[in-house]
């Protein structure tokens, strides 16, 4: 069965700084991995996802993530973080089940921006 | 338009009550899922509809009830729960292309139920 870790709980980061969150996933073939974000109280927002192609991708507000298989990673980057940043990160892998897709969640982690 | 909408956005009811959540998207998208989310956890999958059939039932108990009356709107029956089902319930929609391992999964705001 697949499944997603995230190493880190909760992270703070200044204003500014670089960020990347860890990620690694256990799955049999070639993974569908995916990234959200989530304030608090809200939905999730796609910040980008990966099935093929280049391993590194490009999402929404500055983030991109690089797809290792070697290390059965997906790590989300970004090279300067924002206030607005502060709220917490799930990896996701999906795996078709026809015509829906099921998501495995990791844990989460919680990114806390000091100003 | 890649809206998720979700009703009501905060839903307080006892143990013996009989309420409804409900979830609408006009993205003509044709499967609908339903998440619940506890306090500082990832979201759990509970049910999916693809094309308004239940394709996914991850052993939910009975006292939730699932309906997709039609492409556009899902919702969610509740009787008889248990405080322990407090917690965040999200709704989501993807477009059901065959396979469908890349579609993205679209979420509304979710309701935050508390059980009395």
């Amino acid at each position: 069965a697949q499944s997603v870790t995230q190493p880190d709980i909760h992270i703070t980061v200044s204003e500014g700084a670089s960020l990347e969150l860890r990620c690694n996933y256990s799955y049999g073939a070639t993974p569908y991995l995916f990234w959200y974000v989530q304030s608090p109280g809200q939905g999730l927002q796609l910040l980008l996802k990966y099935f093929s192609g280049d391993t590194l991708v490009q999402g929404i507000k500055g983030f991109e993530a690089e797809f290792k298989r070697s290390q059965s990673s997906f790590n989300l980057r970004k090279p300067s973080v924002h206030w607005s940043d502060a709220a917490e990160y799930f990896c996701a892998v999906g795996v078709g089940t026809g015509t829906a897709s099921k998501l495995t969640f990791g844990t989460g982690t919680r990114l806390q921006v000091t100003l | 338009d890649t809206e998720v909408t979700q009703t009501p956005k905060h839903l307080v009811m006892g143990m013996t009550n009989k309420k409804s959540l409900k979830c609408e998207q006009h993205m003509g998208h044709r499967a609908m899922y339903w998440y619940k989310q506890k306090a500082k956890k990832p979201p759990e999958l509970m049910f999916v509809y693809s094309y308004e059939k239940l394709s996914i039932n991850e052993s939910v108990p009975s006292r939730f009830s699932p309906e997709c009356p039609n492409s556009s709107l899902l919702n969610l029956h509740l009787h008889a729960l248990q405080p322990e089902d407090s917690a965040l319930y999200l709704c989501a929609s993807s477009q059901a292309t065959q396979g469908a391992l890349a579609d993205t999964q679209y979420f509304g705001p979710g309701t935050r139920l508390t059980v009395l």
